[in-house]
């Protein structure tokens, strides 16, 4: 069993439509990144949290420590959304365990 | 102001060559971290820097790979007698330190081509 499950693994939807991608963990963390990775490969930190909710323009991450499942959500999707969508956990050394990557496709 | 460049962007090789991959941190982030994405696969971890040193190393696949960094700079990650298996996307991030709660900044990664 992977130690970061992401789901789901591919995710189509209309633009406008409200997105929510999941992210369950099995190790003790420190912290938590939601990270976006464009065709073409270039990778950018969305989010890093450790507790509650952040929101940063449409975007929303949330954290439930006790049952180690975080979420990330889209209001509002446009296809320049259209990315993978990684969630990764702070290994003890500060490294990053990656889940497999949620690729989202949003349709005009 | 610059963020983290790798180089080569590409790199092809032939089975068997040495290949050096070169990652400029984030001046003054004395925390550096190397990653591979292999086609089709998730992200790894590869190896981790705390200014020049390097506590953890258990990422790295095998002993043809290598990694160090001078001067709490810039770092070079050394593939010795390539295999295809090696084909990969190799990324460098830094953050300011080693503890958590920093944000890593990703480098756009060097493209692997093992022929």
């Amino acid at each position: 069993k992977n130690e970061v499950e992401q789901s789901p693994q591919n995710l189509t939807a209309q633009e406008g439509e409200f997105i929510t991608i999941n992210c369950s963990y099995s190790v003790g963390i420190s912290a938590l990144h939601w990270l976006q990775q464009h065709p073409g490969g270039g990778i950018v930190s969305l989010f890093m949290l450790s507790s509650g909710k952040k929101k940063h323009g449409r975007l929303i991450a949330t954290i439930n420590i006790q049952e180690k499942h975080s979420s990330l959500h889209i209001t509002a999707s446009h296809p320049r959304d259209s990315a993978v969508y990684i969630c990764a956990v702070e290994g003890s050394q500060g490294n990053l365990i990656f889940g497999k990557g949620t690729k989202l496709s949003v349709k005009p | 102001g610059a963020g983290v460049s790798q180089s080569p962007s590409n790199k092809v090789t032939e089975k068997g060559k040495d290949v050096e991959l070169r990652c400029d941190p984030i001046s003054g982030h004395t925390a550096l971290y190397w990653y591979r994405q292999s086609l089709g696969q998730g992200l790894e971890f590869l190896i981790y820097f705390q200014g020049n040193s390097a506590p953890d190393k258990s990422g790295l696949p095998s002993d043809r790979f290598s990694a160090e960094r001078t001067g709490g700079s810039v770092s070079t990650l050394t593939i010795q007698r390539t295999q295809q298996e090696d084909s990969a996307v190799y990324l460098c991030a830094s953050s300011p330190d080693y503890n958590s709660y920093n944000e890593q900044f990703f480098g756009p990664g060097t493209r692997l081509t093992v022929l």
